[in-house]
């Protein structure tokens, strides 16, 4: 079965930590995203890949990092400069075709201990 | 500035009745609208789109209408079923480019 799948889905990361949340696509999607979603909000986009080895800050990129060297994998990386990680992470993907929606994984659950 | 906007965080409907989920946007640059449902602890699914050539798209008990001269669209359910509980985000996509835009989402209740 095609799919998005994210690991883990539940992360506890202390303070002044690193961590890095999995995102792996079987669609043959080209393009891949990462959301952030707080409560009572909607998603709010942290970083987009079109391409491999491409990619670009989305409205909320400050405190995360990317990479993109397969078109399988988009992993992201919230680093210790992100005063408030704590949220619920979503990757999506896409075709790069016209009206082709986004799909979504079941999304990563980040706490600060 | 948020680009797309869902007034209604809730709303709640009889079971058997017509759910209308409204959403409004900013951007006449949008070309490709979308309806997705979301359950708690899930990532969101895909509903229902349309094109900014159309003006309504039926897929079942789901239709999403558009107004453009409005920067409206809408989301219909009939009959509403308690399945159809969840939040529901609307989203947009511009006509360059291939980034989305979400709006805050909308609680759906239906009363059994």
């Amino acid at each position: 079965d095609g799919g998005i799948t994210q690991s883990p889905k539940y992360l506890f990361r202390k303070e002044g930590q690193n961590v890095t949340l999995s995102c792996e696509q079987n669609l043959n999607h080209d393009a891949m995203y990462w959301y952030r979603q707080d409560p009572g909000q909607g998603l709010r986009l942290i970083y987009y890949s079109q391409i491999v080895n491409d990619f670009q800050k989305g409205d909320i990129a400050e405190g995360y990092s990317v990479s993109r060297e397969k078109k399988e994998s988009f992993p992201l990386t919230v680093t210790s400069a992100q005063k408030n990680p704590t949220a619920f992470y979503l990757c999506a993907s896409s075709l790069q075709a016209s009206n082709q929606p986004q799909h979504f994984g079941d999304g990563t659950r980040l706490s600060i201990l | 500035d948020q680009q797309v906007k869902q007034n209604s965080p809730s709303l709640s409907v009889q079971e058997g009745r017509i759910s209308i989920l409204n959403c409004d946007y900013t951007n006449s640059m949008f070309d490709y609208f979308l309806w997705y449902k979301k359950y708690p602890a899930e990532g969101p699914t895909f509903l229902i789109s349309i094109s900014s050539i159309k003006d309504k798209n039926e897929d079942g008990r789901f239709t999403v209408f558009l107004n453009k001269s409005a920067k409206h669209l809408s989301l219909h359910i009939v009959p509403s079923q308690p399945g159809d509980s969840a939040v529901y985000f609307c989203a947009a996509r511009r006509n360059t480019g291939n980034q989305f835009y979400f709006g805050t989402g909308t609680s759906l209740t239906v009363i059994p």
